[in-house]
């Protein structure tokens, strides 16, 4: 398994200002990946960060409000951009693929809290 | 039609009981599937994968029904510590992201 450390684990932000998450794993990694949890939801995927390339959104989430980096294989970040009360969430980060061994697992940051009043 | 369909739940159990989760998939390609854990206010943890043949870790047993596009995971003699929401998650290739279902909550009551 890898260890996958995310920060901030929780924030307090103001309507309309932009936060960075950071997501950290202690061995390279093919895929990386950024899930969101709204409250009594399940995990909706927002994009796949891609090593070397222009991240992979999926539908209803965009570049602009969400943009992410992937500057290497063990680092990535995502921004929220912009903030409204409707995105107060989980921000999860996920890493999987070759580098972690067993097929197709994937595993799960501890996860960064986001309150936006 | 979601993609990954589990029952609503919640399932209140007393200790030692014996309880099932069902899940359906849409994606007739899927290739991967798995059951995760998620404790209240936690990450999801990977509780296991799910193979063709069956397989079974301790009191967890899983089958797979690809003719049904049908999952289970079976908790036998269930402890007060099962208690968590367990995430039905399917995935087409190894390189394409999970899909999750919503998820069943499970309380083990003493």
């Amino acid at each position: 398994s890898a260890v996958i450390s995310q920060k901030p684990s929780r924030d307090i932000c103001q309507r309309g200002t932009s936060l960075t998450i950071q997501c950290q794993v202690d061995s390279q990694v093919t895929m990386m990946f950024w899930y969101r949890q709204q409250p009594g939801q399940s995990l909706t995927l927002i994009a796949t960060a891609n090593q070397g390339s222009e991240a992979t959104y999926e539908s209803g989430f965009v570049i602009d409000k969400f943009p992410i980096s992937r500057p290497n294989l063990t680092f990535s970040t995502l921004t929220v951009s912009n903030m409204s009360p409707e995105d107060s969430s989980i921000y999860l980060c996920s890493a999987g693929g070759s580098g972690l061994g067993s097929g197709n697992t994937i595993y799960f940051g501890e996860g960064s809290w986001l309150t936006v009043v | 039609r979601k993609e990954v369909e589990q029952d609503p739940g919640p399932f209140n159990v007393p200790e030692g009981a014996t309880v099932a989760f069902n899940c359906t998939y849409s994606n007739s390609a899927s290739q991967s599937f798995f059951w995760y854990r998620q404790d209240c206010r936690k990450e999801p943890k990977l509780l296991m994968s799910v193979y063709s043949s069956g397989n079974e870790d301790g009191r967890f047993t899983a089958q797979l029904n690809r003719a049904s596009q049908y999952i289970s995971l079976l908790i036998r003699d269930s402890k007060l510590s099962d208690s968590a929401t367990y995430l039905c998650v399917v995935s087409s290739s190894g390189n394409t992201p999970l899909v999750f279902g919503k998820g069943t909550r499970l309380s083990v009551i003493a």
